[in-house]
């Protein structure tokens, strides 16, 4: 059970978009569409933001979004705001009631 | 509205067992499907899964933690306690306890964390 891969850093100026890939194996994020991505801001516990490839919680803003190609799972933040300034993990089922995580990206908003 | 909260020591020696209590509100294991995990997170460092403890009682390891690890529940305090033995530095990070609606669904709250240092 590796971690799911995630680039270290993506940035984008305000009202632009970003896109982070979680890159992972047919044995969890492509054999599954129950992949969650969750926002930390410093010293902060993570935030559920995606769960289900592309569904929000209640309260989420609708500028965040999900999607999964194969065994590549992306969430994109649609017109970045400075409050979006925060780590992203991407996180996977895989099976047998097992649970992977991203490496988790940095995104700067410039 | 489901609040968690971590307990448990700030400092523990190498090769000590660690001990940690997740005390929980706002749900219940009497509820179908729900589980309660631990992750954690080393200083700077990504998440990492470790357990989780499901309402039949039925538990599950990250296996490249397993042989360490053990979890358990007490239903009547509404408590989840992680138990991982051998301790070393590069254990030391933020433990947070998180809640889980049903098997397939993702840990949607979290604790605030408690932080561990391993140092002798």
């Amino acid at each position: 059970q590796s971690a799911l891969t995630q680039p270290r850093s993506v940035s984008g100026s305000p009202g632009q978009s970003v896109t982070i890939s979680c890159t992972g194996t047919s044995r969890d994020v492509g054999n599954y569409n129950h992949v969650s991505w969750y926002q930390q801001h410093p010293g902060k516990a993570p935030k559920l933001i995606i769960s289900d490839v592309n569904k929000r919680p209640s309260g989420v803003p609708d500028r965040f979004s999900g999607s999964k190609s194969v065994n590549t799972a992306s969430l994109t933040i649609s017109g970045l705001q400075a409050e979006d300034e925060a780590d992203y993990y991407c996180c996977s089922y895989a099976g047998n009631y097992l649970v992977v995580f991203g490496g988790g990206t940095q995104v700067t908003v410039l | 509205q489901i609040t968690l909260k971590e307990s448990g020591p700030t400092l523990v020696k190498p090769t000590q067992t660690l001990t940690l209590t997740c005390t929980f509100s706002g749900f219940s294991f009497t509820t179908t499907g729900v589980g309660v995990g631990w992750i954690r997170q080393p200083p700077g460092k990504a998440l990492e899964w470790l357990a989780v403890i499901h309402w039949t009682d039925d538990k599950r390891y990250n296996p490249s933690l397993k042989s360490r690890l053990t979890i358990t529940k007490d239903t009547s305090k509404d408590q989840v306690v992680l138990t991982m033995t051998n301790m070393d530095p590069v254990d030391t990070g933020t433990y947070h306890c998180a809640h889980r609606p049903h098997w397939d669904k993702p840990f949607d709250s979290w604790g605030q964390g408690t932080l561990v240092t391993v140092s002798a």
